[in-house]
């Protein structure tokens, strides 16, 4: 069965940096593109970031463009996400989650998604 | 961006009734890039459909989807306790992707 765990999230600074991990397994993780998804407390959900089953492609939402990289190991069958200047803002819970296909360049769906990482950010 | 909005933003009905939530898109969004999900607190959501009317894996039949253009449903045939939720729909356009602010479906 699918699994998606993510880790890496406490509590940061800002302006600090954080980078969050998410192993899969229970699929062949470098056949299919991946996001990230976060959630401000008591919030809405808002899509991150996306890369391609290869890591050829990026996609990243303009809240986060410049200060947050999305990469993938597919020999480690993990994904990772990068996040500097971070910001109050930015305080969220962020799930990794699996995009039914891998060639599409800004990715699908999720049909698949972790239990997430909390971020916090603050002084 | 295309903006989804979600209606009622909470629902409240009692097991055994019929619940249908609204997602109006901004601009046309193609229904192959439509998807709900459910979210129970303190988990992830879970995809119920995609394609705007397709089931995911494993989802009740009770649970269905439907439109095109700007208007989407999300229709929940008969009410399960464990269907008290809330729901998200999501699109996937040229701006990137975008979720709707969520119904509560609340019990009664």
């Amino acid at each position: 069965q699918v699994q998606l765990v993510e880790s890496g999230g406490g509590v940061v600074q800002p302006g600090g940096s954080l980078r969050l991990s998410c192993a899969a397994s229970g699929f062949t993780f470098s056949s299919y593109g991946m996001h990230w998804v976060r959630q401000a407390p008591g919030k809405g959900l808002e899509w991150v970031a996306f890369i391609r089953y290869d890591g050829s492609n990026k996609y990243y939402a303009d809240s986060v463009k410049g200060r947050f990289t999305i990469s993938r190991d597919n020999s480690k069958n993990t994904l990772y996400l990068q996040m500097n200047s971070l910001r109050a803002e930015d305080t969220a819970v962020y799930y990794c989650a699996k995009d039914p296909l891998g060639w599409l360049p800004k990715g699908y769906y999720f049909d698949y998604w972790g239990q997430g990482t909390l971020v916090t950010v603050s002084s | 961006e295309i903006v989804l909005t979600q209606s009622p933003g909470t629902l409240s009905l009692s097991p055994g009734e019929r619940a249908t939530l609204s997602c109006r898109a901004s601009q046309s969004v193609s229904s192959s890039y439509l998807a709900w999900y459910q979210q129970k607190p303190g988990q992830a959501p879970r995809l119920l459909i995609y394609g705007a009317s397709s089931r995911a894996t494993g989802i009740p039949d009770r649970f269905s989807g439907s439109g095109s253009g700007t208007d989407f449903t999300l229709t929940i045939s008969r009410l399960e306790p464990e269907d008290f939720a809330v729901y998200y729909c999501q699109q996937y356009g040229s701006s990137g992707h975008t979720f709707g602010q969520g119904t509560k479906l609340e019990i009664k």
